[in-house]
């Protein structure tokens, strides 16, 4: 089993509408959580970081259920510009901040 | 507001040849991480380092070498590439902290043949 899952897509949707993407992960120890935007053959960027109470930056809110080990990301009034690779990110509980990626969900919008 | 640079962008090598790819990051980070980047596969760790004159072997070492002498480089070795090596490099560095991210280069196009 991967340790972070994620629906590779894509979600195809049209401009305003609402998108949510979930992600797993396998180490009920993990410590922190990240959502990151990656463009087509670009770096990964970081987009918000996911908070145990859920937390919100403009459009996007993330939120995380730890009995479950589930992490989610809902996008509302999606813009073109949107369109990009969301990539669940997972810290194990070590010494070391080793970060584990998701192989990343496709988002497209479209007009 | 360089913060993390790779060098060089694109490199096509043959089976092997030997090749340096270098990051350099402005932001004082302790840790460094070099990742290579497949479709289907995600981003998986290569090596990483925890601060100047330290190294250690991540997901996937096998292959490569790593040093890290300044604080601000860590530089990434193929001493005979192969054909599997082609892919996306990225470099990223971040402070210990756990909850701080990493801050990525805008990466390295390998194709060996």
């Amino acid at each position: 089993r991967k340790e972070v899952e994620q629906d590779p897509g894509p979600f195809n949707v049209p401009e305003g509408a609402t998108v949510a993407f979930n992600c797993t992960y396998s180490n009920s120890a993990s410590q922190s959580f990240f959502w990151y935007r990656q463009d087509c053959r670009k770096e990964p960027k970081l987009l918000m970081s996911v908070y145990s109470s859920g937390n919100e930056d403009g459009r996007f809110t993330a939120q995380l259920n730890r009995a479950s080990q589930y992490i989610s990301l809902l996008i509302r009034d999606s813009k073109l510009s949107d369109s990009a690779t969301y990539l669940c990110v997972v810290s194990p509980n070590t010494g070391f901040q080793k970060l584990v990626f998701g192989t990343g969900t496709r988002l497209l919008v479209s007009p | 507001n360089a913060g993390v640079t790779q060098t060089p962008k694109f490199r096509v090598l043959k089976t092997g040849q030997s090749m340096t790819l270098l990051c350099a990051q402005d932001m004082n980070h302790e840790y460094m991480y070099w990742y290579r980047q497949d479709p289907g596969m995600g981003l998986r760790l290569i090596h990483y380092s925890v601060g100047e004159g330290t190294t250690a072997k991540g997901e996937v070492p096998d292959g490569y070498n790593v040093s890290r002498l300044k604080k601000q480089n860590f530089l990434l070795g193929l001493e005979s590439a192969a054909p599997s090596q082609t892919s996306v490099y990225f470099c990223a560095s971040s402070y210990p902290d756990r909850g701080s991210g990493y801050t990525f280069g805008s990466g390295t196009r390998l194709t060996v043949v």
